[in-house]
């Protein structure tokens, strides 16, 4: 039973366009999300998070927005860069749970 | 160093033979977190350790698998007997305080290969 699904296994889009990356999960007690991004041979490393307190967060050109109801948070980047090409990663916790729990990731491609 | 180390950067092995992957956390934070990623797969959680706490080791795939951390700092995480299927890049993450939300920080991971 996967928790966190991100349903695109990769997307593609011109530089200087919105991306947008979904995530849906299933576990009401999920109450914050995160979103990685990893290149090849490195580790992943965080982007940004949101508290289930809120609906969306922003950081430069970086926003999450979440609907708790539809259990359903996206990743927008605005405009995208060659350099935002790279596997993104969402993921989500809860009180007490300590670990958090990864899609299986998307794969962003930028082309210039 | 600044970052979570993780040795060896890659590992070979032969099937039934033992592994010992090492981590070594940023220094001061009291969580660490062992994930891996095997091919085309996401981030499948293995086992945490939470200051003196007892590990949750709810992600662990089977008793062939099994880690320690001591002193507070350096982890390993070793795989008895390995299989092909146990084949995925093992990586080590660590925050400060393990609370809910806090970011992972990552190593580069160790990439193992059972032939």
């Amino acid at each position: 039973d996967q928790q966190v699904k991100q349903n695109s296994p990769s997307l593609s889009v011109q530089e200087g366009r919105i991306s947008i990356l979904n995530c849906d999960y299933t576990n009401s007690m999920f109450d914050y999300f995160l979103w990685y991004k990893k290149y090849p041979a490195e580790g992943p490393t965080f982007l940004i998070s949101i508290s289930s307190i809120k609906d969306k967060n922003e950081d430069g050109r970086f926003t999450v927005f979440l609907n708790k109801s539809a259990k359903h948070l996206s990743l927008h980047i605005v405009p995208s860069q060659p350099g935002d090409s790279a596997v993104y990663f969402c993921a989500a916790s809860y009180t007490n749970a300590g670990k958090s729990t990864f899609g299986d990731g998307t794969t962003l491609t930028v082309k210039p | 160093g600044a970052g979570v180390s993780q040795s060896p950067s890659n590992k070979v092995t032969e099937k039934g033979k033992d592994v010992e992957l090492r981590c070594d956390p940023i220094s001061g934070h009291t969580a660490l977190y062992w994930y891996r990623q095997s091919l085309g797969q996401g981030l499948e959680f293995l086992i945490y350790f939470q200051g003196n706490s007892a590990p949750d080791k709810s992600g662990l795939p089977s008793d062939r698998f099994s880690a320690e951390r001591t002193g507070g700092s350096v982890s390993t995480l070793t795989i008895q007997r390995t299989q092909q299927e146990d084949s995925a890049v093992y990586l080590c993450a660590s925050s400060d305080r393990g609370r809910k939300g806090e970011k992972l920080f990552f190593g580069s991971g160790t990439q193992l290969s059972v032939l």
